[in-house]
Formats: structure tokens, C-alpha cells, sequence
């Protein structure tokens, strides 16, 4: 079964907006991370957040993390077209060397 | 760099063929994966190695062999493919000793495999 479930599975924004996705996971973690995937194409690693952290910052990325709730948000401010992509969210177990990965939040920012 | 890259990037099979996914990397990563991604579902891990002549199953081992000879290439093989196994699949490599503890991993553009 797959260790992070991103929600929504989809979200249609304007061009400026903030958009928010959300993942929970079910084990221990040591990292969460966010990957992106354009259409067609590999995935592209985003950010890194450990598990004593709460918040982290990268351009116009903020991710949070509870580890009480075991879950994490991903927010990108000022959204553009270009954002268009689907996101995934993927944990490193405590203790293991699997990355597990999401099903993703598909994201369409309408310019 | 070319960084990771996979060969070919489509390939058409009837049931019960066999072929061989080639994965390559030059970043000197110690770990390698395969993934499979399927439509609406996120990455599925299918057999990874954490170092040349190792390697682990994953979520869905079933009906794939790997191989990691040399620490720059990864292969995933299918030997008697079914139509269960049309996907997309990623490879990916990363080094978290060398990156502290961020297990950052960098993925191939993807094949596409079609099984008749």
C-alpha cells in the first residue's frame, strides 16, 4: 500500500493564486519530500523536509510538517502557468532505504 | 552530465516476450531504482539496489528480475511479459551518504512499454 496520499487529487487555479496540497502518510518517517512530474516527463525533486523540522522555504515553496498528524503541505505562492504540473509527495521510512511515493495532486494554473 | 538515462524510450511487446530495461548514471550514485507509474496512481517501487551486485525487492517484484553489475547501470528485466506490466517505468539513483541524510533522487526521462 502506498505510504503518502496527496489530496485534492486535482486542483484548477488562476494564475496568482496561492495553491495548497496536502499529504498523509502512515509510518515513521525520517524525510518527506515533494517531487514534481511535467507531462511525459521524469520526476524533479523539489524540496526536502526532515522530521524534527516543521517549515521549510525555497522560492516561492512552503512546506510544512506534523509528525503528530503525519502529514505535510506544499504551498506555492503567486502561482504561473508554467506551474502546471502534477506533485508528488514520497517519505523515507525511519530505519529503511525505500522512497515511497504518493499518488499525486494534478495541478492546472489557468493564465 | 547526462545525469540518469534510459533506454529505449518506448518499446511495443506481445505476451509472453522478454526484454531488458537499460538504466545509466553518472553521478556515481550508490542507489538505484526501478518504478513503474500507471495512470492516477503515483510510483510504485519495483526492485531497488543500494550498491553494484545487490539488490532488494520492492512493492511490486512480481513477474521483473534486475541486475546491478556495474554501479553506473541498473537493468530491469521482464521475462515473459504480460499485459499487466504496460506501464511507464522510471528509473532513479541517489547517494544519501554523500548528501547527509537527504535522500534526494534524480529519475530518467521514463519508457513507455506497451504489452499486446
Amino acid at each position: 500500500s502506498q505510504q503518502g496520499e496527496e489530496d485534492p487529487q486535482a486542483l484548477s487555479i488562476q494564475e496568482g493564486e496561492n495553491a495548497t496540497m496536502n499529504c498523509s502518510y502512515k509510518t515513521s518517517i525520517n524525510n518527506l519530500q515533494w517531487y514534481r512530474q511535467n507531462s511525459g516527463r521524469g520526476l524533479v525533486h523539489l524540496i526536502l523536509i526532515r522530521s524534527n523540522e516543521r517549515e521549510k522555504h525555497s522560492g516561492r515553496l512552503r512546506v510544512t510538517l506534523d509528525t503528530s498528524k503525519k502529514s505535510s503541505s506544499l504551498l506555492i505562492t503567486a502561482s504561473r502557468a508554467a506551474d502546471t504540473a502534477s506533485y508528488f509527495c514520497a517519505t523515507d521510512e525511519a530505519g529503511g532505504f525505500k522512497t515511497i511515493f504518493g499518488a499525486g495532486t494534478r495541478l492546472f494554473v489557468k493564465a | 552530465n547526462a545525469g540518469v538515462t534510459q533506454t529505449p524510450k518506448f518499446r511495443v511487446l506481445k505476451t509472453g516476450q522478454s526484454m531488458t530495461l537499460l538504466c545509466a548514471q553518472d553521478m556515481n550514485h550508490e542507489y538505484m531504482y526501478w518504478y513503474r507509474q500507471d495512470p492516477g496512481m503515483g510510483l510504485r517501487l519495483i526492485h531497488y539496489s543500494v550498491g553494484e551486485g545487490t539488490t532488494a525487492k520492492g512493492e511490486v517484484p512480481d513477474g521483473y528480475n534486475v541486475s546491478r553489475l556495474k554501479k553506473q547501470n541498473f537493468l530491469l528485466g521482464l521475462e515473459s511479459a504480460a499485459p499487466s506490466q504496460t506501464s511507464v517505468y522510471f528509473c532513479a539513483s541517489s547517494d544519501p551518504h554523500r548528501t547527509g541524510a537527504n535522500n534526494e533522487q534524480f529519475f530518467g526521462p521514463g519508457t513507455r512499454l506497451t504489452v499486446l
